[in-house]
């Protein structure tokens, strides 16, 4: 069990600029979840995946945000033309069914 | 619809007093999940407890201990004899259960900052 890794820690970049972040889950878990979390709140659903199928995205996810989780395996979070308001924690979680996740220490974003 | 809410934004201790983290969930479900959180300085969340709303019965592990009442919508935190390592954010979550069990999505509070001084 290596836990939850997610790439890259710290991001920066400019308003309108696109970026990726990579999520590797623990190896068996076949449920992924991303969360965004910005200073001083809990963190905030955005989607989940059961294997390589997205089930569910939160309205917080503009279409500026994509998710994939080709074959089940690790996933990416994209963010098209950045805004200011897209700076923020960006968690991954993945478990073997819902009831205890496992967190990575998530990318933080900063949008210039 | 669901929320959570931790009135506590931040709480100082001195090492070795006891510490209660409350939290208080509105939820329109009567079958629904409770579970604790750890945020330490470092980012990642780290699980601490997980309950069902059938369950009441309050639970003891080493010095954390939960006490869920139904009645006044409370799932409270006790930490004993705090340590200094025990300083992080505490966030309190619910899920509700969908049926079909496809989904189930947490909703977090804002969390309590604690901070045990030595």
């Amino acid at each position: 069990d290596t836990g939850v890794s997610q790439n890259p820690r710290h991001k920066i970049t400019k308003r309108g600029q696109n970026v990726t972040f990579r999520c590797d889950p623990i190896s068996e878990h076949n449920r992924l979840y991303w969360y965004r979390q910005t200073l001083g709140q809990g963190p905030e659903f955005l989607t989940y995946f059961q294997n390589e199928a997205q089930l569910e995205k939160s309205r917080l996810l503009s279409d500026r945000f994509s998710a994939e989780r080709p074959k089940g395996s690790f996933s990416t979070l994209e963010i098209q033309r950045t805004e200011q308001g897209d700076s923020a924690m960006y968690l991954c979680a993945s478990g073997q069914g819902f009831l205890k996740l496992f967190f990575g220490s998530g990318t933080q974003l900063s949008v210039l | 619809a669901q929320k959570v809410t931790q009135a506590q934004t931040e709480i100082s201790v001195v090492e070795k007093e006891d510490v209660t983290l409350d939290c208080v969930y509105e939820t329109r479900d009567t079958t629904y999940y409770l579970f604790w959180y750890k945020q330490p300085p470092s980012g990642e969340l780290v699980f601490l407890i997980r309950r069902n709303s059938f369950d009441e019965q309050n639970e003891i592990s080493g010095r954390y201990s939960w006490n869920f009442q139904k009645s006044t919508s409370s799932f409270n935190f006790t930490i004993t004899a705090s340590q200094v390592v025990d300083s992080a954010v505490y966030f309190c979550a619910l899920s509700e259960a969908e049926s079909g069990g496809s989904n189930y999505k947490l909703t977090f509070g804002k969390g309590t900052l604690l901070t045990v001084n030595p």
